[in-house]
């Protein structure tokens, strides 16, 4: 069967700090990757999502960056976190696109930005 | 293009009475929608999904959700509320086209559930 990991579980960064998030899957190849922010009361924002190694696709301009070094490894980078950054940011993956295209979440990291 | 509308940003009910957790959508294309639960700091688990077979689709936990094309909704149920219900509750809509896998989320509703 298949999971998803992501860590740390919680964090906390000072401002202008640096931050790396990792998400791996494993069960399954060639997933398409996603990575989510969920800030309080403002629901998910898809922040970038990848189709394949090293293609990554950005749907919101902001500090953020993201990598896809493996085929089931994604990397959520920042080189300067800002306040805003804080929120909980969340992995998920789904099968290559076609009708049934449910996405599957990992359990989730808590970033606090000070 | 695609959008959603969760209806309600909090629902509260009683536990043993009926829950209804209302979601609109809009979409150029047949979309698949579905309902995503998320309780506190967790991820989100999927509830149930539609994907253009019966338009009445029974997911986890006993809930439900009926596609009605005409009306655009696709609308959550549950006969009788568990207090293990209590969370908040994501309508998610994919319409295919070129969006490749990528989702549209509603803004969340979320469940109480009173003894």
């Amino acid at each position: 069967s298949q999971t998803i990991h992501q860590w740390p579980a919680t964090l906390v960064q000072p401002v202008g700090s640096p931050l790396s998030l990792e998400c791996t899957v494993e069960g399954t190849s060639n997933p398409n990757l996603y990575w989510y922010r969920q800030a309080a009361g403002r629901g998910l924002q898809l922040l970038f999502y990848s189709v394949g190694i090293g293609q990554i696709s950005s749907e919101v301009p902001q500090n953020l960056s993201a990598s896809r070094p493996q085929d089931r490894q994604f990397i959520l980078s920042s080189k300067k976190l800002l306040l805003s950054d804080s929120g909980f940011y969340l992995c998920a993956w789904s099968t290559g696109a076609g009708y049934y295209n449910e996405q599957f979440f990992g359990p989730g990291t808590r970033l606090t930005v000070l | 293009a695609q959008s959603v509308t969760q209806l309600d940003s909090h629902v509260s009910v009683s536990e043993g009475t009926p829950v209804l957790l209302r979601c609109n959508y809009s979409s150029s294309y047949s979309p698949s929608l579905f309902w995503y639960v998320q309780h506190p700091n967790k991820g989100l688990q999927l509830l149930l999904k539609y994907t253009s077979a019966a338009t009445l689709v029974k997911g986890i936990n006993g809930f439900e959700a009926e596609f009605k094309k005409s009306e655009t909704s696709f609308h959550l149920t549950k006969p009788s509320a568990h207090m293990s219900d209590a969370a908040e509750y994501f309508c998610v809509v994919w319409s295919g086209g070129t969006s490749y896998g990528k989702l549209t989320f509603g803004q969340g509703t979320i469940l109480t559930v009173h003894p």
